[in-house]
């Protein structure tokens, strides 16, 4: 399978705990993005790395949150001391530099569930 | 603000009827507009882009039409089957470098036999 994978694909941890979600984009796309979900409503933007270079942080991501993309493949995402508000699904996408506008291609996501 | 607002929420219907799905959205300036299928516990998944100039587009029983006047779209699924039940959520973006995507909230669509 070639699509964008994560991992784990659930998780529960108790509050103030910390956890780490990985991502494995498409293998050719240059481009990865990091998506939070709640119930019921649409996905919003988190990061955006071009290669390993993180490009763009959303005001979403407080300084609990920190994305990694070290060698320009894989991505990681930490929450430090989770809340229960950070309850809810982490999408990762991917994309490459001249593909179709706007065509990203998500993952099955990461759900978080902090007791 | 840029926003995207989908109606309705939620929608239940027979297999077999049609239904249509509205998206309207005050992103500016626009590029292109998409709609993603989401089935419960998976991401989301293409089924059309529309750009400025485009007012139809057909992805077999899925078609979306775009009013880039009035800033308004609609997805319209013809004889709908049971695995037509997900979320579907509509995108818009401003420019084509596909980074700063504005997503709606989604209509759940329930498709019962």
């Amino acid at each position: 399978d070639t699509g964008v994978s994560q991992d784990p694909r659930h998780k529960i941890t108790k509050r103030g705990q910390n956890v780490t979600f990985r991502c494995d984009p498409i293998s050719e796309h240059n481009r990865l993005y990091w998506y939070r979900q709640t119930l019921g409503q649409g996905p919003e933007f988190l990061t955006y790395f071009q290669n390993e270079a993180q490009l763009e942080k959303s005001r979403l991501l407080s300084d609990r949150f920190s994305a990694e993309r070290p060698k320009g493949s894989f991505s990681t995402l930490e929450i430090q001391r989770t809340e229960q508000g950070d309850s809810a699904m982490y999408l990762c996408a991917s994309s490459r530099t001249g593909g179709a506008p706007n065509e990203q291609f998500f993952g099955p996501g990461t759900r978080l569930t902090v007791l | 603000k840029n926003q995207v607002e989908q109606s309705p929420q939620s929608l239940i219907i027979l297999e077999g009827k049609n239904c249509t799905l509205q998206c309207n959205y005050t992103v500016s300036p626009f590029s292109n507009l998409r709609w993603y299928k989401q089935d419960t516990g998976r991401g989301p998944v293409s089924l059309t882009i529309m750009t400025f100039s485009e007012n139809t587009k057909s992805n077999g029983r899925y078609t979306a039409t775009l009013d880039a006047d009035t800033k308004q779209s609609s997805l319209h699924i013809t004889a709908s089957q049971l695995s037509d039940s997900a979320s579907y959520i509509c995108v818009v973006s401003p420019d084509n470098a596909g980074n700063m995507l504005t997503f709606g909230g989604g209509t759940r669509l329930m498709v019962k036999p």
